[in-house]
């Protein structure tokens, strides 16, 4: 059983620089969300993709950040010029949309430090 | 903001039952409730949901009360890997579905 993987699962980068992070859902699930989450608090909701179309972001999805989802598979995200405040786990989670009560199913996290 | 209201923490022996108690007396009639759990460092991980009925799977049962105002989840034997910070989320299974994590219940299991 594959579940969610995403890559990479630690990153250091200098405040300034670009970073990219994929994340791959179940296969055939068509929903995906991201997260971010940081120390002593509860994830907080990004944005999510129905197939490769972006439904929702969240504000605090600022201009510096982009996700895509070509092919309606996996998903990245990408974070320009980075901030210390970006320092973070980010989470993406995919479902299976259908019926009442779809189930999200998290990926191990990809955790950022920006120096 | 999170519609549930969790104790920030508890603890339990090893081999007892543990039981995390959560409000949601906001909820409303199309509104699931979930549970998830997160062991340090890991992703968030699926425990179990339900709208009215109590529910069991092999984790964790539900209970959520009549009104549905409150609900508890039931760790039977709880083992020292169970220690783990515990969301109660409730959510609309609407368009978006997206989760609103509280702080959580951090539930340490002792020896």
């Amino acid at each position: 059983d594959t579940g969610v993987s995403q890559d990479p699962r630690h990153k250091i980068t200098k405040r300034g620089q670009n970073v990219t992070f994929r994340c791959d859902p179940i296969s055939e699930h068509n929903r995906l969300y991201w997260y971010r989450q940081t120390l002593g608090q509860g994830p907080e909701f990004l944005t999510y993709f129905q197939n490769e179309a972006q439904l929702e972001k969240s504000r605090l999805l600022s201009d510096r950040f982009s996700a895509e989802r070509p092919k309606g598979s996996f998903s990245t995200l990408e974070i320009q010029r980075t901030e210390q405040g970006d320092s973070a786990m980010y989470l993406c989670a995919s479902s299976l949309i259908g019926g009442g009560g779809t189930t999200q199913y998290f990926g191990p996290g990809t955790r950022l430090t920006v120096l | 903001d999170a519609k549930t209201t969790q104790p920030p923490s508890m603890d339990c022996a090893e081999g007892r039952a543990a039981n995390l108690p959560c409000n949601h007396s906001t909820i409303s009639g199309n509104e699931y409730v979930y549970w998830y759990r997160q062991i340090h460092s890991q992703g968030p991980q699926y425990i179990i949901h339900g709208l009215k009925n109590n529910e069991t799977n092999e984790m964790a049962s539900l209970i959520i009360t009549e009104d549905r105002k409150s609900s508890t989840l039931i760790l039977p034997h709880a083992t020292l890997r169970d220690t783990a910070v515990y969301y109660c989320i409730v959510r609309d299974t609407g368009a978006n579905s997206k989760l609103t994590f509280g702080k959580g219940i951090t539930l340490s299991v002792r020896p």
